[in-house]
């Protein structure tokens, strides 16, 4: 079946500590997101990427990284830069930006801090 | 993106239709409707969109009025596991940082036995 994977389920992070969240798609999807959903919040975008090889900031980048190496993945790194990385971290593909296509979600990540 | 209402929880008794409304009385021509899920701990689903027809899939059918300023969203035989947070969005296509996906608050739909 077609879809987004996305692992751990679960993450702890120790102070100082940088981690790596994994997304991979295989719906042959160009453009992939990044997104944090606080507790009884909204989604807040951290990064997206258009296409392979290319990502930009979304609203929230500070703290974080990523990678477009290859079109089915694109991993999250979040630094320990990242002060309040305490969330539930949603990766999101779409067939391209501009389009009326929908975007499609994993089923997440949670991080939390040791 | 045009801005969406909807009822903040409904419930409905499994094996019903639930039927889910959305207004959007500021919709442009070029805007889409897209209704999501999210069930408690999960990734939002995506369930359907349409323009200006009615659409069907394996999961439900959207109605939209003929002046495109509201739907509904059409569960036919609702079951506990569609218990979730439902989210009506309107948008067009957009590039950049607008092409993130904003979700309002959503009608919470409780379905009971």
């Amino acid at each position: 079946d077609g879809g987004i994977t996305q692992s751990p389920k679960y993450l702890f992070r120790k102070e100082g500590q940088n981690v790596t969240l994994s997304c991979e798609q295989n719906l042959n999807h160009d453009a992939m997101y990044w997104y944090r959903q606080d507790p009884g919040q909204g989604l807040r975008l951290i990064y997206y990427s258009q296409i392979v090889n290319d990502f930009q900031k979304g609203d929230i980048a500070e703290g974080y990284s990523v990678s477009r190496e290859k079109k089915e993945s694109f991993p999250l790194t979040v630094t320990s830069a990242q002060k309040n990385p305490t969330a539930f971290y949603l990766c999101a593909s779409s067939m391209r930006q501009g389009s009326n296509q929908p975007q499609h979600f994993g089923d997440g990540t949670r991080l939390s801090i040791l | 993106d045009a801005k969406t209402t909807q009822p903040p929880s409904m419930d409905c008794a499994e094996g019903r239709a639930a039927n889910l409304p959305c207004n959007h009385s500021t919709i442009s021509g070029n805007e889409y409707v897209y209704w999501y899920r999210q069930i408690h701990s999960q990734g939002p689903q995506y369930i359907i969109h349409g323009l200006k027809n009615n659409e069907t899939n394996e999961m439900a059918s959207l109605i939209i009025t003929e002046d495109r300023k509201s739907s509904t969203l059409i569960l036919p035989h609702a079951t506990l596991r569609d218990t979730a947070v439902y989210y009506c969005i309107v948008r067009g296509g957009h590039t950049g940082t607008a092409s993130k996906l904003t979700f309002g608050t959503g009608t919470r739909l409780q379905v009971t036995l």
